[in-house]
């Protein structure tokens, strides 16, 4: 049974729409990140947060944008949506720390977007 | 920078078969290293990782892995495929010097024929 979830699991919008995709976590994981994956293709970290009020921006650039005001919560936000931004976001989470500091994630099912 | 190369992008097995998919990483030290696994339209779900100790790791599902540092592999076998195999399957590679973010391979896809 999943302990993070994500809505919408399909999104079909228009161009020029605001988007707003949830994630929320039951684990009390201190960590949440963002990935985008593109059909067959790897993920790319986009955005991520060691805690809240912290987001940090990840290895691919990304016009979304995030916020983290509650620990299980952390919705991406794209303002205009476009056809570039069509894609699979994934959510994860993982402990802080750990005895080897190693992050173990937890992902979302996802949710896949497609702008017209 | 870290970086994972998994050089099958797609793997045709059939069921009952034995399964191998490489993995290669480039990091100066042990990283940790993981692999996971997405059945079509889902999450990624985790079936084993290496941190430490003993090279030889057990998963989920069957499945295991050795970690072989003189050759920075990290390669998933399973003895008997199953039809259920079927999947993408991501290497992905942790360093505490890059702050715990993982790095993802492009990922092995895995046909099972009947």
């Amino acid at each position: 049974e999943a302990d993070i979830y994500q809505t919408p699991r399909y999104l079909v919008i228009g161009t020029g729409k605001k988007i707003t995709l949830e994630c929320s976590q039951t684990m009390g994981h201190d960590k949440m990140y963002w990935y985008q994956q593109d059909p067959g293709m790897e993920l790319h970290l986009i955005h991520y947060s060691y805690g809240v009020n912290s987001t940090e921006k990840g290895d691919l650039s990304s016009e979304s944008t995030v916020s983290r005001i509650r620990t299980e919560h952390f919705p991406l936000t794209l303002e205009s949506a476009r056809p570039s931004h069509t894609s699979q976001y994934l959510c994860a989470s993982s402990e802080l720390g750990g005895r080897t500091g190693a992050n173990v994630l937890t992902f979302g099912a996802g949710s896949r977007l497609t702008v017209l | 920078a870290q970086s994972v190369t998994q050089p099958d992008i797609h793997i045709t097995v059939s069921e009952g078969a034995s399964l191998e998919l490489r993995c290669n990483y480039s990091y100066g030290a042990t990283p940790y290293l993981f692999w996971y696994v997405q059945s079509p339209g889902q999450g990624l779900q985790l079936l084993l990782k290496y941190f430490s100790g003993d090279t030889l790791v057990q998963g989920i599902k069957g499945f295991e892995a050795e970690f072989k540092r003189s050759q920075s592999s990290f390669n998933l076998r399973k003895p008997s495929v199953h039809w259920s195999d079927a999947a993408e399957y991501f290497c992905a590679v942790g360093a505490a010097a890059a702050g715990n973010k993982l790095t993802f391979g492009g990922g092995t896809r895995v046909l099972v024929k009947p």
